[in-house]
């Protein structure tokens, strides 16, 4: 079963706006990861954040992570049309190599 | 170059046949996965390997079987017996020292 949940599942926005998409998970975690995937393509790495870490950025992007609610937001900053991609969260599954992605969002930049 | 590499990106098969998806690196990684992703969803777990001569089923792994005879390849099998297997395939494999997963570019799958 899915641990990861992002929400929205789908976001529209102009570009220069900033986009913000949020991810659930129900157990305990060390880390947690962002991936981006274009359409039909395979899935990029985008950030890890470990579990004592509440902020980390990269370029354009900003990841949160609270423990405490079980949830992680990845913020892009001023967006780009060729920012438009899915969005996924993925975490862990403590004591295996297993790891659990969430559903995504689907994010849509207007040019 | 580095990279994972995944043959071929569009498949077609009839009802009844099976067929087999290749994946291949040459990163060293020990572990490898295949993920299916139905349209619209995320990414759901077939089969991992940690290690060569050994896999692991992940949770949809009915109708599907994996070998890892080279540490470099980890080719998945969809069987007659999985009934409906029109998806995108994704094939990953991760480091030892890491938990960032390398994807390949995926096999498109199509059930005539």
């Amino acid at each position: 079963s899915q641990q990861g949940e992002e929400d929205p599942q789908a976001l529209s926005i102009q570009e220069g706006e900033n986009a913000t998409m949020n991810c659930s998970y129900k157990t305990s975690i060390n880390n947690l990861q962002w991936y981006r995937q274009n359409s039909g393509r395979g899935l990029v790495h985008l950030i890890l954040i470990r579990s004592n870490e509440r902020e980390k950025h990269s370029g354009r992007l900003r990841v949160t992570l609270d423990t405490s609610k079980k949830s992680s937001s990845l913020l892009i900053t001023a967006s780009r049309a060729a920012d438009t991609a899915s969005y996924f969260c993925a975490t862990p599954a403590s004591g295996t190599y297993k790891y659990i992605f969430g559903t995504g969002t689907r994010l849509k930049v207007l040019a | 170059d580095g990279g994972i590499t995944q043959s071929p990106k569009y498949l077609f098969r009839k009802e009844g046949q099976n067929v087999t998806l290749s994946c291949e690196q040459n990163l060293n990684h020990d572990a490898m996965y295949w993920y299916r992703q139905d349209p619209g969803q995320g990414l759901r777990l077939i089969y991992y390997s940690q290690i060569v001569n050994d896999f692991q089923k992940g949770d949809i792994a009915e109708g599907y079987s994996v070998s890892r005879e080279k540490k470099e390849s980890f080719p998945l099998t969809v069987t007659s017996a999985q009934k409906n297997p029109t998806a995108f395939y994704l094939c990953a494999s991760l480091p030892s020292s890491t938990d960032t997963q390398y994807f390949g570019p995926g096999t498109r799958l199509t059930v005539l």
